[in-house]
C-alpha cells in the first residue's frame, strides 16, 4: 500500500534561518507532489506542484522553495525565514489529475 | 478558474442531531469533488468523492454528500452525529488536474 512520510512534525526556527520539509512517497511510482499552507481558520493554500523529476510549478510568489530530487520525495525550502513563513505546512500525492489526494501528517513550523 | 465556499465557518450540533455541512464550487468544466475531514494538527483523510455517475455519494463514518449540478452543491450530512465528528471538514474540486479546497467548517459535537 501507498504511505506518504513528512518530517519533522514540528519545528521552531529563529527568524533568518534556512528551512528544508521532506516529504517521502512509499508504494507508487511518478505521483504528482503538492505542498500546501494551511494559516489558521483559513482553507488550504498550493504552494508547489510537481508532476516528475525536477519539474516544479509554483502557485504564489514567496519566500520558499521546491525541490524534486528523486521520483517519490519532495523538499520544501528556505534561504531565510520569515515570521509570516509560519504555518502548517502539508505534503500531498495524487496519481493523477483528477484523483483524490493522500496528505502527510503535517508540520507545524513556529518562526520566532 | 474554479472555486469552492464552504457556508459557514463554524457548524454545533447535538449528539445525534443530523449534520449538514455546506459547500458550493464553481468550475469551467465539469468537476470533480470530494470531502476531507482533519483531525487536530493531522493531515487531511479523504471522506468521500464524486467523479461520475450516481450523484448520490456515500462515504466513510457514515457521511454522504450529493453533487447538484443544477445547483453547483455538494453539500456533505450525516444523520446522527457522534462525538468523534468533531473536527474540520474540507471541501474539494479538482478541474483540469489542479485542486482547490474551501476554507473549511469546524464541526464541534455537543454531548
Amino acid at each position: 500500500s501507498q504511505t506518504i512520510h513528512q518530517w519533522p512534525a514540528t519545528l521552531v526556527q529563529p527568524v533568518g534561518s534556512p528551512l528544508s520539509l521532506e516529504c517521502t512517497v512509499e508504494g507508487t511510482s511518478n505521483p504528482n507532489l503538492y505542498w500546501y499552507r494551511q494559516a489558521a481558520g483559513r482553507g488550504l493554500q498550493l504552494l508547489f506542484y510537481s508532476v516528475g523529476i525536477g519539474q516544479i510549478s509554483s502557485e504564489v510568489p514567496q519566500n520558499l522553495s521546491a525541490s524534486r530530487p528523486q521520483d517519490r520525495q519532495f523538499i520544501l525550502s528556505s534561504k531565510k525565514l520569515l515570521l509570516s513563513d509560519s504555518g502548517f505546512y502539508l505534503c500531498a500525492w495524487n496519481s493523477g489529475t483528477n484523483t483524490e489526494a493522500f496528505f502527510g501528517q503535517g508540520t507545524r513550523l513556529t518562526v520566532v | 478558474a474554479q472555486s469552492v465556499t464552504q457556508l459557514g465557518s463554524h457548524v454545533s450540533v447535538s449528539e445525534g442531531a443530523l449534520v449538514l455541512l455546506r459547500c458550493n464550487y464553481s468550475s469551467s468544466v465539469p468537476p470533480y469533488l470530494f470531502w476531507y475531514v482533519q483531525y487536530p494538527n493531522q493531515g487531511l483523510q479523504l471522506l468521500l468523492k464524486y467523479t461520475t455517475g450516481a450523484t448520490l455519494v456515500k462515504g466513510i463514518n457514515g457521511f454522504e454528500a450529493e453533487f447538484k449540478k443544477s445547483e453547483t452543491s455538494f453539500h456533505l450530512t450525516k444523520p446522527s452525529a457522534h462525538m468523534s465528528d468533531a473536527a474540520e471538514y474540507f471541501c474539494a474540486v479538482n478541474a483540469k488536474g489542479k485542486s482547490t479546497f474551501g476554507d473549511g467548517t469546524t464541526l464541534t459535537v455537543k454531548p
